[in-house]
C-alpha cells in the first residue's frame, strides 16, 4: 500500500520561477514530513521538516505547505536555480521521524535557463 | 567528514554469493536506519535500530538479509546467497531527530 503519493513525477521549471512539487498521505499516525533532495549516485540530503502543528515553514528558497485536514503537503523553491535540478522526495514518519520514513516516488526537477 | 559514511560505494558480486555492508553513523546519533533504493523510486525501509537494538524489521528483509549493529556504533547489513534482484543502492541513515543518509552502497548482482 502506497502511503506517500508524490506529484508530478517530472517538473521543468524556468530559472528564475517558483517550483511547486505535492504529496498527499494516508497514514494518520505520520506526525513528521520532511523533503530530501537527491543528485544522481549519492545518498538523499535533508532539506527541510514540518510538523503538523504548524501550517508552514521556510528555510532560505524553500517553504514547505501543510494542511492537516486534506493530508497534503507541497514543498515551493522560490527563484529556482540551475543547481536546484535534482530529484526531490517527499516522505511521512512517526513518532518525530524517529520511526521509519515512508518516501515517495521523488520528482525529477530540471531547471532552465 | 563527520556525515555518515558507508563503505564499500560499489560492489559487484555473482549471484549466490554473501556480501557485507558497512555503515559508521555520525558519532553521538542512537538511531541507525537501513533503506533500499532501486532505480526510479523511492528509499524503501529495511530496519532500523536503536543503539545496539533492533527495533523493527521490514517485510521486505528476508531471512537472506541480516543486520547488526554490536556495540551501538557502526552497522552491517549482510546479504546471503545474493539474487539479481538484490541489485540496488543500499542506504544508511542515523538521527538524534532528522535522518541523515550516507552515500549509499551501489550493489550489482551479475
Amino acid at each position: 500500500q502506497q502511503q506517500v503519493k508524490q506529484s508530478p513525477q517530472s517538473l521543468i521549471v524556468q530559472k528564475g520561477g517558483i517550483s511547486i512539487i505535492n504529496c498527499a498521505y494516508e497514514n494518520t499516525a505520520f506526525d513528521y514530513f520532511p523533503w530530501y533532495q537527491q543528485f544522481p549516485g549519492k545518498g538523499p540530503a535533508l532539506l527541510i521538516a514540518i510538523r503538523p502543528d504548524v501550517s508552514e515553514k521556510k528555510e532560505g528558497r524553500f517553504t514547505i505547505s501543510f494542511n492537516k485536514s486534506a493530508k497534503q503537503f507541497s514543498l515551493h523553491i522560490m527563484d529556482s536555480q540551475p543547481g536546484d535540478s535534482a530529484t526531490y522526495f517527499c516522505a511521512g514518519g512517526s513518532n518525530f521521524g524517529n520511526e521509519k520514513l515512508t518516501f515517495g516516488t521523488g520528482t525529477r526537477l530540471t531547471i532552465i535557463p | 567528514d563527520t556525515g555518515v559514511s558507508q563503505d564499500p560505494r560499489h560492489k559487484i558480486t555473482k549471484r549466490g554469493q554473501n556480501v557485507t555492508f558497512r555503515c559508521d553513523p555520525i558519532s553521538e546519533h542512537n538511531r541507525l536506519y537501513w533503506y533500499r533504493q532501486t532505480l526510479g523510486q523511492g528509499p524503501e525501509f529495511l530496519t532500523y535500530f536503536q543503539n545496539e537494538a533492533q527495533l523493527e524489521k521490514s517485510r521486505l528483509l528476508s531471512d537472506r538479509f541480516s543486520a547488526e549493529r554490536p556495540k551501538g556504533s557502526f552497522s552491517t547489513l549482510e546479504i546471503q546467497r545474493t539474487e539479481q534482484g538484490d541489485s540496488a543502492m543500499y542506504l544508511c541513515a542515523s538521527s538524534l531527530v532528522s535522518q541523515f543518509f550516507g552515500p549509499g552502497t551501489r550493489l550489482t548482482v551479475l
